[in-house]
């Protein structure tokens, strides 16, 4: 199927701590697997992405974990800071053919 | 290295006018997507093109809407007779490959009356 799902659509963090985002997916021949942040009123916005060769990708302070076994992907945030309150998506490519699948969407909101 | 660009950033019609969109992709990239987002909704697929090509267009509405990426000139997403149900957000995003990362524009706002 292309369905690629969040856990928790709302999640709200202190300034400092660490964030962890949860998605879902369904089709276990995906080989790629992208985030995105949206702030409000403005496009999506590339994060990190992650092959599926990969268990896990590091970026500057985020990190993706890719559970293949459990079909399931991870958005880690370190240090969370207000500028990180966004809605946060994961997406994959629908076989592999260009068009991304979404999911609903996480909306991280950071506590000063 | 400019970004995505889409213009308008807002567009308001009244019920039964045509709507506009236009995309010019990243340098580099020839590879256009179009996504629109409802309010408070994830964002859904809607076309794929390529220079003067449609690649895929299975998540565009059956009537009313069309898409085009000429050999010159951005890439324009045409919605006939708007409805107020068209009302949303239209996101363009652009990549060098169908398997490459797609960069997304700011987004048009289209409000139908």
């Amino acid at each position: 199927g292309e369905s690629v799902g969040l856990h928790l659509p709302t999640l709200s963090v202190q300034e400092g701590d660490n964030s962890i985002i949860n998605c879902a997916y369904s089709n276990s021949a995906s080989d790629y697997f992208i985030w995105y942040k949206q702030e409000s009123g403005k496009g999506p916005q590339f994060i990190i992405d992650i092959r599926s060769n990969m268990d896990k990708r590091q970026g500057q302070r985020v990190t993706v974990l890719l559970n293949k076994t459990v079909k399931h992907l991870s958005l880690q945030i370190a240090a969370t800071q207000p500028g990180d309150s966004a809605v946060y998506f994961c997406a994959e490519p629908f076989n592999q053919g260009g068009k991304l699948i979404f999911g609903q969407g996480t909306e991280l909101s950071v506590k000063p | 290295n400019a970004g995505v660009m889409q213009n308008p950033r807002h567009l308001v019609r009244r019920r039964g006018q045509e709507a506009r969109l236009r995309c010019s992709p990243m340098k580099g990239h020839s590879h256009v997507y179009w996504y629109r987002q409802l309010p408070e909704e994830g964002l859904k697929f809607m076309v794929y093109l390529q220079k003067e090509n449609i690649i895929d267009e299975s998540g565009m509405p059956k009537e009313r809407f069309s898409a085009e990426f000429p050999k010159e000139g951005p890439s324009i997403l045409r919605i006939q007779q708007v409805v107020r149900g068209d009302s949303a957000a239209y996101f363009c995003a652009t990549g060098q490959g169908a398997s490459e990362t797609q960069y997304f524009g700011p987004g048009t706002r289209l409000l139908v009356l």
